[in-house]
């Protein structure tokens, strides 16, 4: 079965300046999806970032970036120029390319704290 | 459209009784999932619909907890007998097809006393 691990369970970051979440996931297959998902207190859950694994361009989307290791079975995630607005709770997600019938696997999260 | 509604929102109940949980989804999407998330913990996959059909349940949906998504529109999760165990928030998401991005609602909280 797959696990995504993150091995953060709390970061803190100035507002204006960047952090990296960071992300690892077992798996032996070699076709998936990997997302962050943000979720604010209190508000549901909404998805940040997605990367497929065939394609070796990390995905960008504003200010937040991946850094997708294939071989290493890593994807951080990048947040840069912080806002007190992304404070949140980030998890990081794996779905198998497969036909569809395997759910979306979830970490653990980390808590984003954003400093003024 | 408004999104994936839950109710109720939050629901306290005493040990032993019963609950059920309303999730409507996204009126195109025909995926339904639902996920329970405890304190700390990311959410853990309990089951999901495709239309209708019940696809796939996981090891952690007890006797206890059954599903339905009749006509594929809204769907139900009951709880009968609730443990305190069974405390948590549960999510539930929708998407367009397998491959789409899962829309989450904001969680039915479950309190057992």
């Amino acid at each position: 079965a797959q696990t995504v691990t993150q091995s953060q369970p709390e970061m803190s970051v100035q507002e204006a300046e960047t952090v990296t979440l960071s992300c690892t996931y077992d798996t032996s297959e070699s076709d998936y999806y990997l997302f962050w998902y943000k979720q604010p207190p209190s508000r549901q859950m909404i998805l940040v970032i997605r990367q497929e694994a065939y394609k070796q361009q990390n995905a960008t989307e504003n200010r937040f970036s991946v850094n997708f290791q294939k071989a290493a079975k890593s994807f951080s995630l990048k947040i840069s120029d912080s806002q007190l607005g992304d404070a949140a709770m980030y998890f990081c997600a794996y779905r198998s390319a497969d036909s569809g019938n395997t759910p979306l696997v979830f970490g653990k999260g980390t808590r984003l704290s954003v400093i003024a | 459209d408004t999104g994936v509604s839950q109710d109720p929102r939050h629901k306290i109940t005493k040990r032993g009784q019963n609950v059920t949980f309303r999730c409507d989804p996204i009126s195109e999407h025909n995926r339904l999932y639902w996920y329970r998330q405890t304190l700390g913990q990311g959410p853990e996959f309990l089951t999901y619909f495709q239309n209708e059909a019940q696809l796939e349940k996981s090891r952690l949906l007890s006797d206890r907890f059954s599903a339905e998504r009749p006509k594929g529109s809204f769907s139900t999760l009951e709880i009968q007998r609730t443990e305190q165990g069974d405390s948590a928030m549960y999510l539930c998401a929708s998407s367009l097809y397998w491959i789409g991005e899962l829309f989450f609602g904001e969680g039915s909280r479950l309190t057992v006393l």
